[in-house]
């Protein structure tokens, strides 16, 4: 049973500083990795992904992956509070493969 | 461009009622995705079909649920009959083969009474 471990929560960070979000997961054949935004009451909407080792930039985020240590990581620079809100991690055996979630963590930007 | 349409968007039922949950994928995707989201255990897959057909069932959770996919641009979750601990977020999502972005839908809120 493949599994996906995030922090709860919450993770609180002042506005303007940089958030940073991790998830481990169990399977070490999984390929593509997600993180997803999800605000109260709506539904998962994919903000990055990545499928290699290293860095992947897009604006204010980046996400990090370690395949050898089954760590993904989600940064957020210059933190606004409209960035509050649970964000979740998923993996995949790639292509178009269902994915596994983790159980989210909340963060709050603190104005 | 369209993203990912269900209905109902809310739906309220007595526990044994048959409830039939739609889904239209985003126009060019072929590959359609059923999860449920609850506070106990998170957002889990149910099923998913890869240009109309199943590949991966092995998240529905009894027969008492079944899904279909007759065509590329609709498919239907079934619960029948519904029981109480049913009641969840179910979202549908779609992405390509080729690539593995999931799209998600607005999502159901289904009670089960």
């Amino acid at each position: 049973q493949k599994e996906v471990e995030q922090n709860s929560g919450p993770l609180s960070v002042p506005e303007g500083a940089i958030a940073s979000l991790n998830c481990t997961y169990s399977d070490r054949g999984s390929q593509s990795f997600f993180w997803y935004r999800q605000y109260s009451g709506k539904s998962p909407e994919l903000i990055m992904f990545i499928y290699s080792n290293g860095d992947k930039e897009d604006g204010r985020f980046t996400a990090q992956l370690n395949k050898a240590s089954q760590y993904v990581s989600l940064l957020i620079r210059d933190s606004q509070p409209s960035d509050s809100a649970t964000y979740l991690c998923a993996e995949s055996g790639g292509g178009a493969d269902g994915l596994t979630f983790g159980k989210g963590t909340h963060l709050i930007i603190q104005p | 461009d369209a993203g990912v349409i269900q209905s109902p968007r809310h739906e309220v039922t007595e526990m044994g009622q048959e409830v039939t949950l739609r889904c239209k994928p985003i126009s060019g995707h072929n590959s359609l995705f059923w999860y449920r989201q609850t506070m106990m255990r998170g957002l889990e897959l149910l099923i998913y079909f890869n240009n109309n057909v199943p590949i991966d069932d092995s998240g529905m959770p009894e027969d008492r649920f079944s899904a279909k996919m007759p065509n590329a641009s609709f498919s239907t979750l079934k619960i029948q009959p519904s029981e109480p601990r049913d009641s969840a977020v179910y979202f549908c999502a779609s992405s390509t083969i080729q690539e593995g972005e999931q799209y998600f839908g607005p999502g159901t809120r289904l009670t089960v009474t």
